[in-house]
C-alpha cells in the first residue's frame, strides 16, 4: 500500500518570504513523486516531478521539492512566495512498478501568500 | 483541445436519478483515469483505463458506478440511481501512456451535487 501525508491544511506566509509545503510518504518500493496544485474551480496542474538522478527538483513557476530517502520527505519550496501562489497543493505519490498506476493523492494543503 | 476536457461543468440532479459525466482526454494519451474529490478533501481514485481496457476498477465504491471508453478517447462515468453521498466534484486526468514516471493531466471537473 502507499500513502502520503501533508501534516499541515493551512500554510500562510508574507508575500516575498520563502515557503514550504510539508509532505511525507509510504511505499512499500521506490516511489515516483510529483507536486500538483489546484486553484479554485479548476482541476489540477502538474506542477513537478521526482523520478530518479538529482534529490532537488525544480519546477514550475520557480518552485522546486526536495526528495529525501531517509526522512521519506517530498516538500514543496519557493524562495519567494507570489500572492499568486496562493492555492491547494497536493502531494502524490506511485510506484516505479506493479499494476497500480493510479496516484495516490495527500489531503491537500491550503497556502495563502499574504500581500 | 489541447487540454483534458469534462463535461458538463456543473450538473444538479433529485436524488435517485442516473448521470452521466464525459471526459474528452489529451489526443494521442492512451491512459485515462477517473478521481473524486469531496469537499475540503484529497482525491480519490476511481478507474483506469488504458486504451479501452479497464485494469484498475479498484476505486468504484459500489456497483451504481460504471465506466467505458471507446475508441482509446472518450469516457464516459455513469453513477446509478444517485445518493446524496455521490456529491463531488469528478476529475478526469489523461497521461500519454500508463507509464508511472509520467504526469497526469487533469480536466477541471464536473460538479455534482445531489439534491
Amino acid at each position: 500500500a502507499q500513502s502520503v501525508a501533508q501534516p499541515e491544511d493551512q500554510v500562510n506566509v508574507a508575500e516575498g518570504n520563502p515557503l514550504t509545503v510539508k509532505c511525507t510518504y509510504s511505499v512499500s518500493g521506490n516511489p515516483y513523486l510529483f507536486w500538483y496544485v489546484q486553484y479554485p474551480n479548476r482541476g489540477l496542474q502538474f506542477l513537478l516531478k521526482y523520478i530518479t538522478g538529482d534529490n532537488l527538483v525544480k519546477g514550475s513557476y520557480g518552485f522546486e521539492a526536495e526528495f529525501n530517502k531517509s526522512q521519506t520527505s517530498f516538500h514543496l519550496k519557493k524562495p519567494s512566495a507570489l500572492v499568486s501562489d496562493s492555492a491547494l497543493y497536493f502531494c502524490a505519490v506511485r510506484l516505479h512498478s506493479g499494476s497500480a498506476r493510479q496516484l495516490t493523492f495527500g489531503s491537500g494543503t491550503q497556502l495563502t501568500v499574504l500581500p | 483541445g489541447a487540454g483534458v476536457s469534462q463535461s458538463p461543468s456543473n450538473k444538479v440532479t433529485e436524488k435517485g436519478k442516473d448521470v452521466e459525466l464525459r471526459c474528452d482526454p489529451i489526443s494521442g494519451h492512451t491512459a485515462l483515469y477517473w478521481y473524486r474529490q469531496r469537499l475540503g478533501q484529497g482525491l480519490e481514485f476511481l478507474i483506469y483505463f488504458q486504451g479501452n481496457s479497464a485494469p484498475d476498477k479498484s476505486g468504484l465504491p459500489s456497483d451504481r458506478f460504471s465506466a467505458e471508453r471507446t475508441g482509446e478517447s472518450v469516457s464516459t462515468l455513469t453513477i446509478q440511481r444517485t445518493q446524496q453521498e455521490d456529491s463531488a466534484v469528478y476529475l478526469c486526468a489523461s497521461s500519454q501512456d500508463g507509464h508511472s514516471n509520467q504526469p497526469q493531466h487533469f480536466g477541471d471537473g464536473t460538479r455534482l451535487s445531489i439534491l
